[in-house]
């Protein structure tokens, strides 16, 4: 168990829809990143939150867009979703600021787009 | 820019057998290398990790080398089992670029 958790596990939602993935780091990490993975894309950075401050941005599409809030969890907001959406999304966090630091994952959030 | 390049999979070997996996990076200056597995599933696992030239990280039996002059991370194991079959992937860190740029993984499979 890395200690991130992210919520909900599996979600399955129709094209043109919009759906909410939660993150919860773990305690006294202050970034967050989100990452899609998907078959023909492989494992794509999309953005970066620092202490509820965007510090980077990825891949991300324009309708998607991410928060980070004041107790650090963050939400990644999918909207106006296509079947290319389909994909699990990671969240991940770390300690900011030393060479060398590890990013720790979550388990994931499965989204299918029907 | 950073870029990553693995070994091409799938891999399958036998039990007790060596493993190699081939990992070689682009990157300007000194980034940090990492492997991470991912187990079906589940999200990634940070395998191990070297942070400059020479280091040798390793865990689980896993080893891996960082090799400046041929920008190169290979993983390897000296003898595999049947719960080592997982997704492997390479990765690069390069301070100031605040991201984690990956390989495209390689799948491995071991078989009793």
């Amino acid at each position: 168990d890395s200690g991130v958790t992210q919520t909900p596990k599996h979600l399955i939602t129709a094209t043109g829809q919009r759906v909410t993935l939660r993150c919860s780091p773990r305690s006294g990490d202050l970034s967050v990143y989100w990452y899609q993975q998907s078959l023909d894309q492989g494992l794509q950075f999309l953005i970066q939150y620092y202490n509820g401050e965007e510090r980077a941005k990825g891949n991300i599409l324009e309708r998607f867009s991410a928060q980070q809030f004041p107790d650090l969890h963050s939400e990644l907001n999918l909207s106006s979703l296509e079947l290319g959406d389909s994909a699990l999304y990671f969240c991940a966090s770390s300690v900011e600021g030393t060479i060398g630091y590890e990013q720790y994952f979550g388990p994931g959030t499965r989204l299918t787009v029907t | 820019g950073n870029s990553v390049t693995q070994m091409e999979g799938p891999v399958t070997l036998s039990e007790e057998a060596f493993l190699t996996i081939n990992c070689t990076y682009t990157a300007t200056g000194y980034p940090s290398l990492f492997w991470y597995v991912q187990y079906p599933g589940e999200g990634l696992q940070l395998l191990l990790k070297a942070t400059k030239a020479d280091d040798k990280g390793s865990n689980k039996g896993f080893e891996a080398t960082y090799r400046k002059e041929t920008t190169s991370f290979h993983l390897e194991k000296g003898s595999v089992q049947v719960s080592d079959s997982a997704v492997y992937f390479c990765a690069l860190y390069n301070f100031g670029n605040e991201k984690l740029t990956f390989g495209t993984g390689t799948r491995l499979t071991i078989i009793p």
